[in-house]
């Protein structure tokens, strides 16, 4: 079974630095990009950028380049989502997805979803 | 890269049809046979309901049905069944990007 399990809420103040995880479990880690969407309280989904664990090449949206890094450790089918300087307006839900493998079962979708990790910024 | 448009409400009644639009550009929903649908119920996680237009997922009712023409995608909820109230959002591939539409929320009168 497919499962994206993701690291526990966090609160922090501004400034501070943060990673948060998204460990993959029940496929080949290494064959799926992996994605980051955030979801601000009572908003909308928001694409932040995908990396693919096999060599992390890493995409970013226009919105989030330099905002935000992406990285994996293919060691422990581990993608992770990381802030050096946070903001209040970083306070949002994450969420990690795979993208689908593409061929017979589609292309461009993401076919599997995190549970999502809450973040909290506030002094 | 703009967000995709959608309307912020639809609704229906138990049976009936709600049909939802999600308007883009030539170089997103127009330019490309990639939209995907997924419906978000509160405190979850999304989940795809329909990818590259139209086709659903192992396990997805064939109530749920897509569509596009030119820039403009649409989703079709048939028979409506008090699950099917939550947010659905619309996406595109966009050409290394991806971009999602800003959400309707489905009531189930």
């Amino acid at each position: 079974e497919v499962q994206l399990v993701q690291s526990g809420a966090e609160v922090k103040k501004p400034g501070e630095s943060l990673k948060i995880s998204c460990k993959g479990s029940g496929y080949t880690f290494t064959n799926y990009w992996i994605g980051w969407v955030r979801q601000m309280p009572g908003k909308g989904l928001e694409w932040m950028g995908l990396i693919y664990p096999g060599d992390s090449d890493t995409r970013y949206s226009p919105s989030f380049q330099g905002q935000v890094t992406i990285s994996a450790d293919k060691s422990i089918s581990t993608a992770y989502l990381q802030w050096s300087g946070l903001k209040a307006s970083d306070t949002a839900m994450y969420y990690c997805a795979r993208r689908s493998p593409g061929g017979t079962s589609g292309w461009y979708y993401f076919d599997y979803w995190g549970q999502g990790t809450l973040v909290t910024v506030s002094s | 890269q703009s967000a995709l448009t959608q309307p912020p409400s639809a609704s229906g009644s138990p049976g009936q049809s709600v049909t939802i639009s999600c308007t883009g550009t030539s170089s997103d929903v127009g330019g490309y046979n990639y939209v995907s649908w997924y419906q978000q119920h509160p405190g979850k996680a999304p989940k795809v309901i329909i990818y590259e237009v139209s086709k659903r997922p192992s396990g997805v009712p064939d109530r749920f049905s897509g569509s596009k023409s030119g820039n403009t995608a649409s989703l079709t909820v048939s028979g409506l069944q008090a699950e099917d109230e939550a947010d659905y959002y619309c996406s595109s591939y966009a050409g290394s990007n991806y971009v999602f539409g800003t959400g309707t929320k489905v009531t189930v009168l």
